[in-house]
């Protein structure tokens, strides 16, 4: 059971657009910045998203994020079959320790 | 570039003992906070724990405070996980991560390519 709640998975057509949840508190989401992650098959975590909507260099900006409360969105825009991959949220807990969401697999119909 | 090269995964049987290592390069690694995520087979991230840029604060998971132990050695650019009492949901893939912190900011911003490490008897 992950501390940071997202949907197992998402699906949607080619050149669409789709939204990835993440529910967390007060004590990680509600007062820290939210990074995103995205995870082909047998290969690392990639940062995608940091400071709840900032983009490393090289990040095209078809990936957005956004946040509100104690709860983020990851956006994808124009979808591409090579989008198709795992994507994770995480952030610092007041608990002391780094959390991350259960994951969300995307489907690119 | 940024480099992370976990090594020291590997076969153990359960109540053994193992120690990861990550060599870093190509960025002032005495700057960072290191950490260690790790995966289980088709399962989700999980963040095992993390050390302060000249070791003087360290963070664990609950699940293995008391277990691991996690060090660096910022001579040698190196990082390290000293794993004992292992059970088999430590089953997973140990990646070495180039952590950004200061509240309210984290994030994991380089992955090394991770080793393996399988509890089983």
């Amino acid at each position: 059971q992950s501390v940071l709640t997202q949907p197992p998975s998402v699906s949607a057509a080619p050149g669409q657009k789709v939204t990835i949840s993440c529910s967390g508190s007060s004590s990680n989401i509600g007062n820290n910045y939210v990074s995103w992650y995205q995870q082909f098959p047998g290969t690392a975590p990639k940062l995608l998203i940091y400071e709840d909507n900032r983009r490393p260099s090289g990040i095209p900006d078809r990936f957005s994020g956004s946040k509100s409360g104690t709860s983020a969105t990851l956006g994808i825009t124009g979808l591409q079959t090579g989008d198709e991959a795992d994507y994770y949220c995480g952030t610092w807990d007041s608990s002391l320790s780094a959390v991350f969401g259960g994951g969300t697999q995307l489907t690119v119909l | 570039e940024v480099q992370l090269v976990e090594s020291g995964g590997g076969l153990v049987q359960p109540g053994g003992s193992l120690r990861l290592s990550c060599a870093a390069s190509g960025f002032t690694f005495s700057s960072y906070w290191m950490g260690w995520v790790r995966q289980a087979p088709g399962k989700g991230l999980e963040w095992v724990a993390n050390v302060k840029q000249d070791g003087s604060e360290k963070y664990y998971v609950d699940s293995v405070k008391g277990r691991f132990t996690i060090s660096r050695d910022n001579a040698k650019n190196s990082l390290y996980l000293q794993m004992n009492s292992l059970r088999a949901d430590d089953t997973a893939v140990y990646y070495c991560a180039r952590e950004y912190i200061g509240v309210p900011w984290y994030r994991v911003d380089s992955w090394g390519q991770g080793t393996l490490v399988t509890v089983s008897s």
